[in-house]
This record gives C-alpha cells, sequence and structure tokens, in this order.
C-alpha cells in the first residue's frame, strides 16, 4: 500500500451504532488530520495530530473522539452520531506540522440513518 | 463565513483550450495558497501552489496567479485535456502559527473532447 489509505470507504449506521473510521499512511509523515467534507460546504479541519499528541481539534462535538497510536495510524470513533453527522470524512498526512502540502486518503462516506 | 471563496461550481471547456478557475479569500493574513485536484472516489492531490511574496507559480500546463491587492488568484490550464476533468479546490492557509487549512467548495471542471 502507499499514500495513504482508509477504512472502511462506506459506512451506514444507525443514531446508537459505535463505529471506528481507519486511516493509514505510508508516508513516514509526522502529522495526521482529519477532516469533514459535507454536501456544498468546504473541507472542515476536525484534529490535528502531530507525533502522536493532538495539536488541534475545532470544536468538534464529543461523539467524535480521535485517536493517534502512533505516527502512522489514526482512528475516529464515532458513536450516538446525528443524521446531520452524514458526510465524506477525510484524513490527510503531512511531513511536519507545519508543511503546506498535506496527502489525503480517498475517504470514508458516513450515512448516519 | 467562508474566507476562501470558490464562486463558480462547475466549468466546461473544449479540449485543447484554457482552463480558468477562480479563487477569491477574504482573510489577509492568508501567506499560502494551494490547488488540490480531485477525481471522483479519490482523495483531494496536491497540484500546485504559491506563497504570498510571489505573484506567479508555473508548472508544466498549470500556472497559478495571485493578486494579493483584490485578495484573488486564479489556475490557468492549458492546454485542457479531458484528463483534466476534476474538481478543483483552492485552500489558503494562515501565517505561521496555525495548522489549517482553509479551503473553497470547489469548481468541477469538464473538458470536452
Amino acid at each position: 500500500e502507499t499514500g495513504v489509505t482508509q477504512t472502511p470507504r462506506h459506512l451506514v449506521m444507525g443514531m446508537t451504532n459505535k463505529k471506528s473510521l481507519k486511516c493509514e499512511q505510508h508516508l513516514g509523515h509526522n502529522a495526521m488530520y482529519w477532516y469533514k467534507q459535507s454536501a456544498k460546504k468546504p473541507l472542515e479541519l476536525m484534529f490535528v495530530y502531530s507525533l502522536e499528541e493532538r495539536v488541534e481539534n475545532n470544536s468538534v462535538p464529543s461523539r467524535f473522539s480521535p485517536e493517534c497510536p502512533n505516527s502512522s495510524h489514526l482512528f475516529l470513533h464515532l458513536h450516538t452520531l446525528q443524521p446531520e453527522d452524514s458526510a465524506l470524512y477525510l484524513c490527510a498526512s503531512s511531513q511536519e506540522l507545519a508543511h503546506y502540502e498535506q496527502y489525503f486518503g480517498p475517504g470514508t462516506r458516513l450515512t448516519v440513518t | 463565513d467562508q474566507q476562501v471563496k470558490q464562486n463558480s461550481p462547475s466549468l466546461s471547456v473544449q479540449e485543447g483550450r484554457i482552463s480558468i478557475l477562480n479563487c477569491d479569500y477574504t482573510n489577509s493574513m492568508f501567506d499560502y495558497f494551494l490547488w488540490y485536484k480531485k477525481y471522483p472516489a479519490e482523495g483531494p492531490t496536491f497540484l500546485i501552489s504559491i506563497s504570498s511574496i510571489k505573484d506567479k507559480n508555473e508548472d508544466g500546463r498549470f500556472t497559478v496567479f495571485l493578486n494579493k491587492s483584490a485578495k484573488h488568484l486564479s489556475l490557468h490550464i492549458v492546454p485542457s485535456q479531458p484528463g483534466d476533468s476534476a474538481v478543483y479546490f483552492c485552500a489558503a492557509r494562515p501565517i505561521s502559527g496555525a495548522n489549517n487549512l482553509f479551503f473553497g467548495t470547489g469548481t468541477r471542471l469538464t473538458v470536452i473532447p
């Protein structure tokens, strides 16, 4: 595998379910990001990790819980989501935290029913 | 309020002609700008960037122009090819201290053979 991978690619979950999104980067990068893209809206940054430490949390509801066990893996744990949380969730990585160029995964299309 | 705007949701261009994608921003503290390209079912991929100290950056068929006084940047693709058909996102980064990239909503480019 090369680049940034995300699993699953599609997920349908009920509002009472608990699920996790997984991201893995094979680029040796030190920073990883979660973005949310809702229909007709720009990408919104959710979380930023640098060397497994969370450095930014952009006012994201607690029903989204990130985890970064090492610099190659990033998870987004989901619980008691709302239908308005349905969106494309994109993971990205960059060489360093301040590095401008970010490499994106293909995203997970999440539908909350 | 959106800080990066792409006011044209779509653009169609004949193969071989020039494609011009536009982006406006409101925050004068942005100092670095990027263009990303996204194919269906894939994550955005970095295309070209420009620092605020320049007004032009060229890479093959792709040229980005920056007009700081107008807070406007544009991406020129010439000659346009059918493989260029994708959604193009403009992104901007504030002066150091922030970990965020602010994205536009994207412009879907269709190059007609």
